[in-house]
């Protein structure tokens, strides 16, 4: 299944570096969202974008900077992260404002080292 | 906040025997109740799902119940198989779809 699409797949960065992620899915939903995913921790909501318009940001720390320029792609723009920001990084899309709720669809992540 | 508690955190079973993961939420505004399964190294990919308005659906050996009084629903593989080892989340959202809170996760183990 190539409908939601993360790049790059691994990332190794130190914490002084810039980096961004990206995420961009073909399936024509209208909403896209961030997760962070830790090792024996639940899936962490980041930041949720409806009709390009952020509605959610969980109390993220601003050294994450989420951008998205169209319905189709997100990106999560990444700079002076700490080592507990190592993690997998999720994006993932789904279709709202049916009235009918529609189940989210993942890309396969991106995992983030900081060293 | 709202939350979802899931158990067991790691279950271990028989080939062939049946395996149930149990979840609870707190956000009465919850409505929709999706399962996701998390193979090693892969994406969260949707198995099932139920809603309010259900009290259970089955999907093949995949079953889930919900009961909405107790804010309780269950993840039910019969015949389970090697195959079925994987990561399992269950998730609650309300009408509006954005808010969608998944618990901490079960880890099943299949036993050949």
């Amino acid at each position: 299944e190539t409908g939601v699409t993360q790049t790059p797949r691994h990332l190794v960065m130190g914490m002084t570096n810039k980096k961004s992620l990206k995420c961009e899915q073909h399936l024509g939903h209208n909403a896209m969202y961030w997760y962070k995913q830790s090792a024996k921790k639940p899936l962490e909501l980041m930041f949720v974008y409806n009709f390009k318009e952020q509605t959610e940001n969980n109390s993220v720390p601003s050294r994450f900077s989420p951008e998205c320029p169209n319905s189709s792609h997100l990106f999560l723009h990444l700079h002076t992260l700490q080592p507990e920001d190592s993690a997998l990084y999720l994006c993932a899309s789904s279709q709202v404002g049916t009235g009918d709720n529609q189940p989210q669809h993942f890309g396969d992540g991106t995992r983030l080292s900081i060293l | 906040g709202e939350n979802v508690e899931q158990h067991p955190s790691t279950l271990s079973v028989q080939e062939g025997d049946s395996a149930v993961i149990k979840c609870t939420y707190s956000d009465s505004a919850s409505n929709y109740f999706p399962w996701y399964k998390q193979e090693l190294g892969k994406r969260p990919q949707l198995i099932i799902d139920i809603r309010s308005n259900v009290g259970e659906k089955k999907d093949q050996r995949i079953a889930v119940t919900l009961n909405k009084t107790a804010k309780h629903f269950s993840l039910h593989i019969t015949e389970t198989q090697p195959e079925d080892s994987a990561v399992y989340f269950c998730a609650a959202s309300d009408t509006g779809g954005f808010k969608t809170i998944f618990g901490a996760g079960t880890r099943l183990f299949v036993k050949a």
